[in-house]
């Protein structure tokens, strides 16, 4: 199974409201990683989990809260967010926190209105 | 922090002719270079990849070099086909994963 499954597809939310993202790995990764990706653009790297702890944060604003319950799972929690944080939000997982042979999932497409 | 250009933005090529992107990066310390690419409405796909201890790399179709005093890598695709229409990122890391960076990515068209 070589396989990053993230829930929901897609999301549309208001700026009031709190939601998550979650996704889901049984590579063994020892990984996990949360990017933000515009239309048109790269992927922009958010936050890395290494051995379930938190190694890289990339300046994200506090609205933006990464949970890491264990080295399968990694969850991105929502609140209060702008309509400028509209995208794809990937996860990706590697066998370790050296981003090598990196598998991405297929992203939630989120919408803040 | 490492910086990592691509260049064509797009590309298009007819059916069975080839296609060839290209990178360079700024940090010296970078010694992993994945290709991936990216359907529409997709996450970004691993399609190959090199490390700074090979000059190059084949599967199939594809290929990678990577010239690493220069500082640039490149993806071949060779016999194109409909299916290869996407958007292809390539991509430098260092040992340690902390800077791992797109570049900014070529949208490929390939016309039948």
């Amino acid at each position: 199974d070589t396989e990053v499954t993230q829930t929901p597809k897609h999301l549309v939310m208001g700026m009031t409201n709190k939601k998550s993202l979650k996704c889901e790995q049984h590579m063994g990764h020892r990984a996990m990683y949360w990017y933000k990706q515009k239309a048109k653009k790269p992927p922009e790297l958010m936050f890395v989990y290494s051995y379930e702890k938190l190694s890289i944060n990339e300046s994200v604003p506090s609205r933006f809260s990464p949970e890491c319950p264990n080295s399968s799972l990694l969850n991105l929690h929502l609140h209060a967010l702008q309509p400028e944080d509209s995208a794809l939000y990937l996860c990706a997982s590697s066998q370790d926190g050296s981003a090598t042979e990196a598998f991405f999932g297929q992203g939630t497409r989120l919408t803040v209105v | 922090g490492e910086n990592v250009e691509q260049h064509p933005s797009t590309l298009s090529v007819q059916e069975g002719d080839s296609a060839v992107i290209k990178c360079t990066y700024s940090d010296s310390a970078s010694n992993y270079f994945p290709w991936y690419k990216q359907e529409l409405g997709k996450g970004p796909q691993l399609i190959i990849d090199i490390r700074s201890n090979v000059g190059e790399k084949k599967d199939q179709r594809i290929a990678v070099t990577l010239n690493k005093t220069a500082k640039h890598f490149s993806l071949h695709i060779t016999e194109t086909q409909p299916e290869d229409s996407a958007v292809y990122f390539c991509a430098a890391a260092d040992n340690y994963g902390q800077n791992f960076v797109f570049g900014p990515g070529t949208r490929l068209s390939v016309l039948p």
